[in-house]
């Protein structure tokens, strides 16, 4: 059974760096074609991602937000980390981790933590 | 960015068809997806590859369509399908739509 639940301080200031922490189980982020992602969603709006990581210590992310944003793993504490540099209001959402599976030429989310709200403010 | 276009809400009834539809402003192929996310709920995965339905979804639900227009299609809708439908491609980066909101009247 994949399980993946999110972690991260719930409440910080404008500046600071958000760092957030997805613990699964029911898989390993060892096993070829796994990969982790992030996701945020604002209160009442729509979904944004943010990184991936894959099996193989690949990365990526978004563009719009890369020069912000580090992804991270521990394979052996089947965890997964990403870190947001300087935050400010508008980084306050919920943050979702989500197991991704690679399948010939795409890749998708098939399981989904929960999610972990963050707010910034001072 | 690919930028995916969704219309914002929906209404219909129980036991109607429902078609939802989204639409790529440059071709992402086959590399589009599916969410269903209902109210204070992580998104769930309906349909991945454009038309593969994800193991244990009901099979009212159906995706199609290829390059820049895709369809999610609900037949018969229930009442329990009251949620926020977002695609999402995965052929160009990634990106989301901003979602359809669905009602059952």
């Amino acid at each position: 059974q994949v399980t993946l639940k999110e972690s991260g301080p719930g409440i910080l200031q404008p500046s600071q760096t958000l760092s957030l922490t997805c613990t699964f189980s029911g898989f390993s982020l060892s096993t070829y074609g796994m990969g982790v992602g992030w996701i945020r969603q604002p209160s009442g709006k729509g979904l944004e991602w943010l990184a991936n990581i894959w099996w193989d210590d690949d990365k990526y992310y978004n563009p719009s937000l890369k020069n912000r944003l580090t992804i991270s793993k521990d394979t052996s504490n089947n965890q997964a980390f990403l870190k947001i540099t300087n935050v400010d209001t508008a980084d306050t959402a919920t943050y979702y981790c989500a197991r991704i599976l690679m399948a010939t030429a795409y890749w998708y989310f098939d399981f989904w933590g929960p999610g972990t709200m963050v707010t910034v403010s001072s | 960015d690919t930028v995916l276009t969704q219309s914002p809400a929906l209404a219909v009834s129980p036991g109607e068809r429902v078609t939802i539809s989204c639409r790529a402003s440059e071709s992402v192929s086959t590399g589009m997806h599916w969410y269903q996310q209902k109210p204070g709920q992580q998104p769930k995965l309906l349909i991945y590859g454009a038309s593969n339905l994800e193991s244990g979804v009901p099979a009212r639900f159906s995706g199609s369509g290829s390059g820049t227009d895709f369809t999610l299609t609900i037949d018969p809708v229930e009442a329990d399908d009251t949620a926020t439908y977002f695609c999402q491609q995965s052929w160009n980066d990634l990106t989301f739509g901003s979602g359809t909101k669905l009602e059952i009247k």
